[in-house]
């Protein structure tokens, strides 16, 4: 079946600095990429919709400045926090899709920041 | 902005008891509906898509079906388990726009 790597899965970072999660579709190309959020005791949030070759769709709400997507290849999709804050500690996840194709799901990356 | 509904929050059944819980979404410009199992911090697995009014799916003792004109698609678990405490998830797609919804949380009591 179709698979999602998402690295890493644990990141433990400093106030002030900016972590790089990636989301990988191993054995097919995902013509759309999408990020969540998970906030204690919550569904998953919709961050952002990335397509590849073209810029993210973001939710209301959350900060384009803060939160870069890039989707470089119908592959790779990459979320980087910048300027991470205590506040953005979270378990942030990726999923990938090829045309009229259920979601498949990374494991996930439990970010920390102190 | 589309508006996904779950029901209800959360369940509590004993082990071999039936159960449904019930997803609802805006029926206009409707693609598909899928279904999710999610256990927290894992990741969520797909149960199904569907896209067709009237569709019914099944997949060993769960099933589902969907109504795109009413907007609203029912999820069965059928003799549950404590192993299907888990938090389901619905999704929609309407257009170019897919939501989550909250989610109903079940807990299978041996």
């Amino acid at each position: 079946g179709a698979v999602v790597s998402q690295h890493p899965s644990r990141v433990i970072c400093k106030s002030g600095t900016s972590v790089k999660i990636e989301c990988r579709s191993l054995d097919f190309q995902a013509t759309t990429m999408f990020w969540y959020r998970q906030f204690p005791k919550k569904s998953l949030m919709l961050m952002a919709t990335s397509n590849e070759g073209s810029k993210a769709t973001y939710e209301q709400g959350v900060e384009k400045d803060k939160f870069l997507i890039n989707h470089a290849s119908l592959t790779l999709s990459t979320l980087t926090v910048t300027s991470a804050h205590p506040e953005d500690s979270s378990f942030y996840i990726c999923s990938a899709q090829t045309w009229s194709s259920p979601l498949h799901f990374g494991n996930g990356t439990r970010l920390t920041v102190t | 902005i589309l508006n996904v509904e779950q029901s209800p929050q959360s369940l509590h059944v004993q082990e071999g008891d039936s159960t449904n819980f019930t997803c609802s979404f805006p029926s206009s410009n409707f693609y598909a509906l899928h279904w999710y199992r999610w256990e927290t911090a894992k990741s969520p697995e797909a149960l199904f898509v569907m896209t067709l009014n009237g569709d019914e799916k099944k997949k060993g003792r769960i099933s589902a079906t969907l109504n795109t004109k009413e907007g609203y698609s029912y999820l069965y678990i059928k003799g549950s388990q404590p192993e299907d405490s888990a938090t389901y998830l619905c999704a929609s797609y309407n257009n170019n726009d897919m939501r989550f919804g909250a989610g109903t949380r079940l807990t299978v009591k041996p």
